[in-house]
This record gives C-alpha cells, structure tokens and sequence, in this order.
C-alpha cells in the first residue's frame, strides 16, 4: 500500500519556469491538500480539494494552481516561478470520516 | 481571520518527565483538534485527534485536552524518551461547511535530553 506519493523529491527552477509538483493517493480518499513549508515554520496550506472537480483556496494560493480531474491525483502547478517559492511542498488526503491526514514524504523545490 | 498558536518555539526537558504543549486559537469553533508530529525531513504523522464534545483523550503516554471556552488544547507526553524529540504540530478544521480545511499550528521542537 503506496499511501500517498509525490514526485519530484528535489528539483531546482529557474526564476520564471513553471512546473507541476505530482500527488497521487491510493486509499480511495476524497480530501486532498497541499501545504508548503519553509524552513523551522509550520506548514501553509495552499490549496485543497473535497473530491473530484472540486478545488478551494487555502492560506497562500498566490502564484500556485491546482486541478482534481480524479479521486487519486491532485497536481500542483507553479507558473512563473519565484524564489519566495523555495519551499518543501507536502501533498496529503484524508477520509471524510476521520480527519485524519496522510502525507507525502515531500517534494523540496528551489528556485534561483 | 483564523490563527492557531503554539506557545513554545522550543521545549527543552529532561527524561521521564512529562512534556507539556500548548495549542491556542482564535476567531474559530472547531469540531475537532489533531497532533501531528513531524520528524526532519519526514512528513508530519497523525497522533491523536480530540473532538469538541471531548475533554481529554489519551494514547498510550499521550494524552490531550480540548477546552472550547479558553480555546486551547493540551498535549502532554509522560515518562518522556529521548524518542520522542521531534516537533509537534496541532491543526484545525477552518472549513465553513461540510469541506475539511485543515490548517496548522507553526510547531513546538521538543528535545528530550537523556
């Protein structure tokens, strides 16, 4: 059981490229989110989705897009990036019954 | 807007004593309150959730309190392990109707010297 699985681990940007951070889940979880975390802070969520179709804004939405096109897949999209998006970016789902969250073991970008 | 607090950027203790964290908020009536504790470089792991309708729920030597009057919630660890350093995250629901917006706390590192 994979759990929750996010690629790339690392990747460096140059200012101004785009990317797509990957989330794929396989526990049939209807909730998905991302947070992104800076160096010794807590975690900011940036987007998150009650299931397929549905997307909603989070704290830092700023400079990021999302889609949920299925239950499994939840892609992060930067477009033009900047280097205030040095981050680690966790992916995560939960089951509506519990709240409980599971992640990703995260995806660190770096943009210069 | 919606703001949670842990009082303690560090908590430094001894072992076998018990660890205390602490979790405020504010501008929100949560149904429920999550731990989380993260290791460096890891993602965060679930401990313990507490509902609203709960005063305290305990795990093995975790145990959490919830008072919606003073909106705060307590994570104790007794008989604390050198294993047990990592930093603990508390987060909320925020969401406004049936969706689940999951939002944190910044984190308390805690450090248990042996």
């Amino acid at each position: 059981n994979a759990g929750v699985t996010q690629t790339p681990k690392f990747r460096i940007l140059k200012i101004g490229q785009s990317m797509t951070l990957q989330c794929t889940q396989d526990m049939n979880h209807n909730y998905m989110y991302w947070y992104r975390q800076d160096p010794g802070m807590g975690l900011k969520l940036i987007y998150y989705s009650v299931g397929a179709g549905i997307t909603d804004k989070g704290e830092v939405p700023n400079g990021y897009n999302v889609s949920r096109s299925t239950t499994e897949d939840f892609p992060l999209r930067l477009e033009l990036a900047a280097p205030s998006q040095t981050s680690v970016y966790f992916c995560a789902s939960s089951a509506a019954e519990t709240g409980e969250l599971f992640f990703g073991e995260g995806s660190r970008l770096t943009v210069l | 807007s919606q703001k949670i607090e842990q009082n303690s950027e560090a908590l430094n203790i001894q072992e076998g004593k018990t660890a205390t964290l602490t979790c405020n908020y504010t501008n929100y009536s949560p149904a429920y309150l999550q731990w989380y504790r993260q290791d460096p470089g890891r993602g965060p792991v679930f401990l313990l959730l507490i509902r609203e309708n709960e005063k305290e729920k305990r795990k093995e030597r975790l145990k959490v309190t919830f008072d919606t009057t003073l909106k705060q919630s307590l994570f104790h660890i007794t008989a604390s392990q050198p294993a047990d350093s990592a930093t603990y995250l508390c987060a909320l629901d925020v969401g406004y109707s049936s969706a689940s917006k999951i939002i944190f706390g910044s984190g308390t590192r805690l450090s248990i010297r042996p």
